[in-house]
């Protein structure tokens, strides 16, 4: 199994620009969360789906974020436009009973 | 969901076990004890969890005491690779509709000497 699939690994932009982060889930979990994680606000939930249809979003931070999955082998987070202070390592998680299998993530660095 | 206590960082010498204490003192009779962690630079990886029994897996063991006001996790044999932050999480089971929000709190920094 190739596990939670993130793209890009780092992503580096000015201030205003629109940035898209990119998930595969493994397959066959019909669960699948973003987080996001800083030193100062550790690992927090921004938004999960369930089955392809978003649950709960209250842990996104702003209008400027959203999330989407068209299908249950990709999801995106977009942040448009992107603020210095959304510089973070976003995490994708998949969930298959009762263990959640989190990428690599994806450092993102907003100038 | 209950809250946990651990220690902040532990050392431990390579090849030898590591014992991860995790206090839970107010947890409630349908939680159970989940254990991730992660090494720096990645994502956080599930370890193992358990309600009152006593669990093993390819990775770890979990001994919850019989009040099950505290756990311990167990590392047989440490390697340089388990060097990382552990958490200790008190949730109700998602199959026993247990919010879906996993909470990580501070952990526990493991430290794996040569």
């Amino acid at each position: 199994d190739a596990g939670v699939i993130q793209s890009p690994r780092h992503e580096v932009t000015e201030m205003g620009q629109e940035v898209t982060l990119r998930c595969k889930p493994i397959s066959g979990h019909d669960y699948l969360f973003w987080y996001r994680q800083t030193m100062m606000r550790g690992l927090e939930l921004l938004i999960y789906f369930n089955n392809n249809v978003p649950i709960d979003d209250s842990g996104m931070p702003e209008d400027r974020f959203s999330a989407k999955m068209p299908n249950a082998s990709f999801s995106t987070l977009k942040i448009q436009p992107s603020e210095p202070r959304d510089s973070a390592v976003y995490f994708c998680a998949s969930r298959k009973r009762e263990a959640q299998y989190f990428g690599p993530g994806t450092r993102l660095t907003v100038l | 969901d209950a809250k946990t206590t651990q220690p902040p960082s532990m050392d431990c010498a390579e090849g030898r076990a590591a014992n991860l204490p995790c206090n839970h003192s107010t947890i409630s009779g349908n939680e159970y004890v989940y254990w991730y962690r992660q090494i720096h630079s990645q994502g956080p990886q599930y370890i193992i969890h358990g309600l009152k029994n006593n669990e093993t897996n390819e990775m770890a063991s979990l001994i919850i005491t019989e009040d099950r006001k505290s756990s311990t996790l167990i590392l047989p044999h440490a390697t340089l690779r388990d060097t990382a932050v552990y958490y200790c999480i008190v949730r109700v089971a998602w199959a026993q509709g247990g919010s879906e929000k996993l909470v990580f709190g501070k952990g526990m920094k493991l430290t794996v000497n040569p």
